[in-house]
Order: C-alpha cells, then structure tokens, then sequence
C-alpha cells in the first residue's frame, strides 16, 4: 500500500516567488492537512482538506492557499515568497474527518523542503 | 504562552534505560491525545493515541494521560538505539492537530 506521496523533495526558490507543492494521500483517504515545520516554531498547522472543501484553517497569512482534487490529491500554494517561509511543509492523510468515531489514523509524507533565498 | 508545551531536551540515554517524555497543554478543548516519532529526513509517524484519562500500553510503549492535570507521557521501557528519533506529543481539537515543540532522544548503545 503506498504512503502519501509529495512532491518535490526539494525547493528552491527567490524571495518573492511563489511555489506549487503537491500532495497524493494514501488512496481512499479523503482528508488531507498540510503543517508547516521549523526548529523555531516547530509544526504548525495549515489547513485541512475534505471532499475538495476546505474544513479547517490555521493561524498564517492568505499568502498561503491550497485546493484538494476531486481525486483527494492536494496542492498547497504560498504566493510572495519570504525568507521566514523556508520551512518543511508535510502532508498528512487520513481516512476520517472530525474524528469523534475512533482510529485517529493521520498519515504523514515526507515532506517538501522548501528553501527560500 | 503555547498551547502545548514539551521539553525539547536533547536526552541522551543508555540501550535498556527507561525513558520519559513529556507534555502539558492548557486547552480543555483537546480531544485526542497523540504521540509521534520522526527520523531524520521523515514525516511524523504515529506511535500511539488516545482520548481518556488513563495509561494505553503497546509494547515497549505507555502513553499516560492526566486530563485533570492537563498532562500527557510517553514511557519507552528496554529502549534501543533504533529509538533514537524525535517525539512530538500533538494533540487534537476538531480536525486540528497541535503539536509540542518535539523532544530530540538519543540511546547509545
């Protein structure tokens, strides 16, 4: 069974730019996060995906954006690049949303190093 | 003040020691109670979780829970350098996960 797949491994990029990172979730996983991850404020959370709608949103400027496909696949997108963005952006999948039911099965990637320059 | 708050260490111990690890949190509106590890270069991997006051045993793993005292550990008994990893607590309020800083362990053999 494959993990949850992203892609790049490894970014670099100039202040300024923006940047397209991808996510595959684990097939028949419909919930997607994504966390944002540096030594300084260690793994923040994003925003969670569901169904192609977005449930759930963490504390960061509208610079950052995502979508989810109707296939659950997501994209994360974060437009003007700042130095502070330099960061390991992780995906996490799971096969629940709101999980009041039981198995908090979240299934993290490897993540995207994103370096900003 | 954060909402989750864990010792970052780094901890050093020896193969075969104990180990614990800790957190506190102030939200009462944390449902579930998680703890992962990362290898280096890797994402998170789920070690264990739960959702009540009490201890939860896998293996070598005992996650403790306290929500009176909003207090979370990770017990690793027999611990061996295959361990070494850093563990975050996170912790779980509608979809949401917030995380612990992360505590850097190191078994040597």
């Amino acid at each position: 069974k494959a993990g949850v797949t992203q892609t790049p491994r490894y970014l670099i990029k100039t202040r300024g730019q923006q940047v397209t990172l991808s996510c595959s979730p684990i097939s028949g996983h419909r919930s997607v996060s994504w966390y944002q991850q540096t030594p300084g404020q260690g793994l923040q959370f994003l925003f969670e995906y569901f169904s192609e709608t977005q449930r759930n949103k963490g504390n960061f400027p509208g610079r950052f954006s995502g979508r989810q496909f109707s296939n659950s696949r997501s994209e994360m997108n974060v437009s003007t690049l700042e130095l502070g963005d330099s960061a390991l952006y992780l995906c996490a999948s799971s096969s629940k949303y709101l999980t009041g039911t039981g198995t908090y099965g979240y299934t993290f990637g490897s993540g995207t190093r994103l370096t900003v320059v | 003040q954060k909402e989750v708050e864990q010792d970052p260490g780094p901890l050093s111990v020896p193969e075969g020691a104990i180990v614990s690890l800790n957190c506190t949190y102030s939200n009462s509106a944390f449902q579930y109670f998680m703890w992962y590890r990362q290898y280096s270069r890797k994402g998170p991997e789920l070690l264990m979780y739960t959702y009540s006051s009490g201890n939860k045993e896998d293996g070598r793993f005992t996650a403790q829970v306290d929500k009176s005292s909003k207090y979370i550990s990770l017990f690793i008994r027999d611990s061996q350098p295959s361990d070494s990893a850093t563990y975050l607590c996170a912790m779980s309020s509608y979809g949401k996960l917030t995380f612990g800083q992360g505590t850097i362990l190191t078994v040597h053999p």
